[in-house]
């Protein structure tokens, strides 16, 4: 079974800062995907970015960005110029891919970050 | 991406009654997925809905506490059965998107459910 831990629960930072949240995980399996989900207080939960594990190069969308560590079983979200709608719990979570379909996500106890204005 | 609706969007039951949750999606999808979120905790996945099949429960989830149906690509409902306040929980519907690799989990907006 895999598991997914994230150390912080709660950050703090002021706006424009960048901020990383961390995220580790622990599988005996090769293929797998990486998701980091943010979750704001009206509880949907809206996708940030998705990491291949067979992809070298760590994933980006525009203002968010990781650092894949794969040995390591690390996968870390950056959020630069912060802004105060980052405001939000961010899950990270690990899905097996078995090519025979999807598998359900298994999700970390989640970081709790907030923008200082 | 897929567009996700979940009926109702929130509702408070009496313990010992039962409650269906509904979820919707604009696409024709393999796989939809059900999760629990306990207050103040992060996303258990129940289980696993293929249609045409029976639903695969997650450990500690059983079918006769959580009765899921699949009768199409489209449509799923997760059903709480003799509801305690313990069952109070945010409970969301997810579908799996893309081919392949591509693939991506998208969630509904919850089901916010109080149980008294």
């Amino acid at each position: 079974a895999q598991t997914v831990t994230q150390s912080q629960p709660e950050m703090s930072v002021q706006e424009a800062e960048t901020v990383t949240l961390s995220c580790t995980y622990d599988t005996s399996e090769s293929n797998y995907y990486l998701f980091w989900y943010k979750q704001p207080p009206s509880r949907q939960m809206i996708l940030v970015i998705r990491q291949e594990a067979y992809k070298q190069q760590n994933a980006t969308e525009n203002r968010f960005s990781v650092n894949f560590q794969k040995a390591a079983k690390s996968f870390s979200l950056k959020i630069s110029d912060s802004q105060l709608g980052d405001t939000a719990m961010y899950f990270c979570a690990f899905r097996s891919y078995s090519g025979g379909g999807a598998d359900g996500l298994t999700f970390g106890k989640g970081t709790h970050l907030i923008i200082q204005p | 991406s897929a567009v996700i609706s979940q009926k109702p969007s929130r509702d408070i039951c009496q313990r010992g009654t039962s409650l269906t949750i509904q979820c919707q999606v604009d696409s024709q999808v393999t796989m939809m997925f059900w999760y629990r979120q306990q207050p103040g905790q992060s996303l258990t996945l129940i289980a696993t809905a293929n249609q045409g099949s029976e639903a695969t429960y997650e450990s500690g989830f059983v079918i006769d506490k959580f009765p899921i149906s699949r009768p199409n690509l489209t449509f799923s409902t997760l059903t709480v059965s003799n509801m305690s306040p313990e069952d109070s929980s945010i409970y969301l519907c997810s579908v799996a998107s893309g081919r392949g690799r591509g693939e991506t989990q998208y969630f509904g907006p919850g089901t916010r459910l109080l149980v008294l």
